[in-house]
């Protein structure tokens, strides 16, 4: 069974820094193509950005409001995601999703987010 | 980057209606368009992926339809579990979810 558990959410100042980790299982996390989702209180759902497996380079992409901000890295040894976020600004309030993307066997996995984590509250406030 | 509008917004219904929710892109994104369903406090759940293709253990009562610009996501006979707010999600270009419409029971 995939299991995608978050941590490291928090209460932080604006300008602050914090990292959320990811722990996966139930599958080959080495080979998965990984994303981060984020939803702000109320809001809809928010795309932040995207790993590729080491195997297919292991490169990032990121949604224009956290580029150059947040960085999304993974440690293939311990099955885990990181989302290291600098310069938090009160509009990164939000759950953040660790997902999985297109674990169907489609290769290059497509843009979907077939499972998903509980989720992680961050809140950006002074 | 490509928009997602969806509509309406919010819709209430019946138990046994037929619910239909569009989805329309900002430019054409061929099938590359995704329908997930989240229940309150809950994460989202892939139901739809590539237009019409219905993701493993997804009741039958849900389907999706379109290409292009213009997409259709029908739940043929509402059910009181299907209360949710449902999004659209486009993958031609980076990525984008339309706003939600949320499902309620009259």
């Amino acid at each position: 069974e995939v299991q995608l558990v978050e941590s490291g959410g928090g209460l932080v100042k604006p300008g602050g820094s914090l990292r959320l980790s990811c722990a996966a299982s139930g599958f080959t996390f080495s080979n998965a193509w990984m994303s981060w989702v984020r939803q702000a209180p109320g809001k809809g759902l928010e795309w932040v950005g995207r790993i590729k497996s080491k195997t297919d380079g292991g490169t990032t992409d990121y949604a224009a409001p956290v580029k150059g901000r947040f960085t999304i890295s993974r440690d293939d040894s311990k099955n885990t995601l990181y989302l290291q976020m600098n310069s938090l600004k009160t509009e990164d309030t939000a759950v953040y999703y660790c997902t999985t993307m297109d674990r169907g066997g489609s290769y290059p996995p497509r843009g979907l987010f077939d499972y998903w984590g509980q989720g992680t509250l961050v809140t950006v406030s002074s | 980057d490509i928009q997602m509008t969806q509509s309406p917004s919010s819709l209430s219904a019946s138990v046994g209606d037929r619910v239909t929710i569009t989805c329309q892109a900002s430019q054409d994104i061929s099938n590359y368009l995704n329908w997930y369903q989240q229940k309150p406090g809950k994460a989202p759940k892939l139901l739809i992926y590539d237009a019409s293709n219905l993701e493993t253990g997804v009741p039958s009562r849900f389907s999706g339809s379109g290409s292009g610009t213009d997409f259709t996501f029908t739940i043929s006979s509402l059910q009181p579990e299907d209360i949710a707010t449902y999004y659209c999600q486009q993958y031609d270009n980076r990525i984008t979810f339309g706003q939600g419409t949320r499902l309620e029971i009259k």
